[in-house]
């Protein structure tokens, strides 16, 4: 049963426009949340995290945006830009669980 | 470069075999977690270590063990391989809260 889910296996965005990358999960005692960056090579590259006490993260162009109440939380790039092109893992933690525990990912392709 | 290394990138075996996966974390973190991504799955934590002793265990089989050594580098021990152990395994490391420092990874292929 996967506790956290990306529904969205790819996304196709604009250069400078807004991607928005989705999250959802299961566990409800999920206390940390984190989004990972991956290259094709290259191991997750840690992004931005929010915590359950917050509801907003923001570090540069990238926000993250946590709703509780939905179990849902959204990763923001604005604007973005060719290197962004990658692939997002949204990850958990807390809940009893041991480890980050991932979703599938989400290969987020930048168009020019 | 996240300052996590591990070794070697690519290892190819046959199945029935054993091979050690080597990682060494960033200096300063005592902690050093294993995973394995695998084509059909995502990310699946196996297990972790805090300076030197195992602290918690995910989806780790029995055939598969690890050990972290008093320099703080772990050591991930895959034996009686099966062509489904074929996967990237990652190794992170952790300063102590739940960020974790992803190394580039090694790639097990079992023929």
């Amino acid at each position: 049963d996967q506790q956290v889910k990306q529904n969205s296996p790819s996304l196709s965005v604009q250069e400078g426009r807004i991607s928005i990358l989705n999250c959802d999960y299961t566990n409800s005692m999920f206390d940390y949340f984190l989004w990972y960056k991956k290259y094709p090579a290259e191991g997750p590259t840690f992004l931005i995290s929010i915590s359950s006490i917050k509801d907003k993260n923001e570090d540069g162009r990238f926000t993250v945006f946590l709703n509780k109440s939905a179990k849902h939380l959204s990763l923001h790039i604005v604007p973005s830009q060719p290197g962004d092109s990658a692939v997002y893992f949204c990850a958990a933690s807390g809940g009893g669980a041991d480890g980050l525990t991932f979703g599938k990912g989400t290969h987020l392709i930048i168009q020019p | 470069d996240s300052g996590v290394t591990q070794t070697p990138k690519h290892l190819i075996t046959a199945t029935g075999q054993r091979v050690t996966l080597r990682c060494s974390p960033r200096s300063g973190d005592l902690s050093v977690y294993w995973y394995q991504q695998s084509l059909d799955q995502g990310l699946q934590f196996l297990i972790q270590y805090y300076n030197g002793e195992e602290r918690a265990k995910g989806n780790i089989l029995e055939r598969f063990s690890a050990q972290q050594f008093p320099d703080l580098h772990s050591e991930l021990n895959l034996s009686s391989l099966e062509l489904g152990d074929s996967a990237l395994y990652f190794c992170a490391s952790a300063p102590g809260g739940d960020e974790q420092y992803f190394g580039p990874g090694t790639r097990l292929t079992v023929t």
